[in-house]
């Protein structure tokens, strides 16, 4: 079976800059999550969707950080404007439900660098 | 809010020596426990997961972990590593009894695994 799809893989901006990632889940998979992993860090959550629906995006920054699920399939996250800081690499993971324990499955990742 | 410590920036082990990770964790309910491993510029690959039962759990590429509750650890081992088992080893927790899969990394340690 397919996994957890991303694009792109390497990004670089200027500060003030937008950006846009998109993820496809694996087929079947409702809840879709999108981590930030600053370099030396753990991933960290930043939302998480079941369906098209937010279930939790406590951490992130919506100040300047968006996310959508518009048919519950495919995600897209965008930073506007982006700050040196958002230099991470962004992972896209998904799970069959959101029941606890259900095993998260992760993309490649979309390495950002900010200049 | 849930922890996970993972002590260890670095192991080095020799090919066909046993290797150990090691994870402690702090949750206020029942965790359920995860180790995922990162290759360069790739994302993460889940390896094992406790949920219940039985305390060893086994998992990909002979990896194996030993869910302590009373030293609230959950450390990675395989009796016989691997130079190709070289990479970043991630150690993840959710609260069992939230209904959220928000998944909490630890900040990773880099097994090296010399011929």
């Amino acid at each position: 079976e397919a996994g957890v799809a991303q694009s792109p893989r390497y990004k670089i901006i200027e500060k003030r800059q937008s950006v846009a990632f998109w993820c496809n889940p694996i087929s079947g998979h409702a809840t879709l999550y999108w981590y930030q992993q600053i370099l030396g860090q753990g991933p960290k959550l930043l939302i998480q969707f079941q369906n098209n629906g937010v279930v939790d995006d406590s951490q992130l920054p919506k100040d300047r950080f968006s996310a959508e699920r518009l048919k519950g399939v495919d995600s897209t996250l965008k930073i506007q404007p982006a700050k040196l800081e958002d230099s991470a690499v962004y992972l896209c993971a998904s799970s069959l439900g959101l029941r606890s324990g259900e095993t998260q499955y992760f993309g490649p990742g979309t390495r950002l660098l900010v200049l | 809010a849930q922890s996970v410590a993972q002590p260890e920036d670095q192991v080095k082990v020799a090919e066909g020596n046993p290797l150990t990770v090691k994870c402690t964790y702090s949750v206020s309910g029942n965790p359920y426990l995860f180790w995922y491993v990162q290759y360069p510029n790739r994302g993460l690959q889940f390896l094992l997961k406790y949920i219940t039962g039985d305390n060893l759990v086994k998992g990909s590429y002979g990896f194996e972990a030993e869910f302590n509750k009373s030293q609230t650890s959950f450390h990675l081992k395989k009796p016989s590593a691997l130079v190709s088992d070289s990479a970043l080893y991630f150690c993840a927790v959710i609260q069992g009894d939230t209904g959220f899969q928000k998944l909490v990394f630890g900040t990773g340690t880099r097994l090296l695994v010399s011929p």
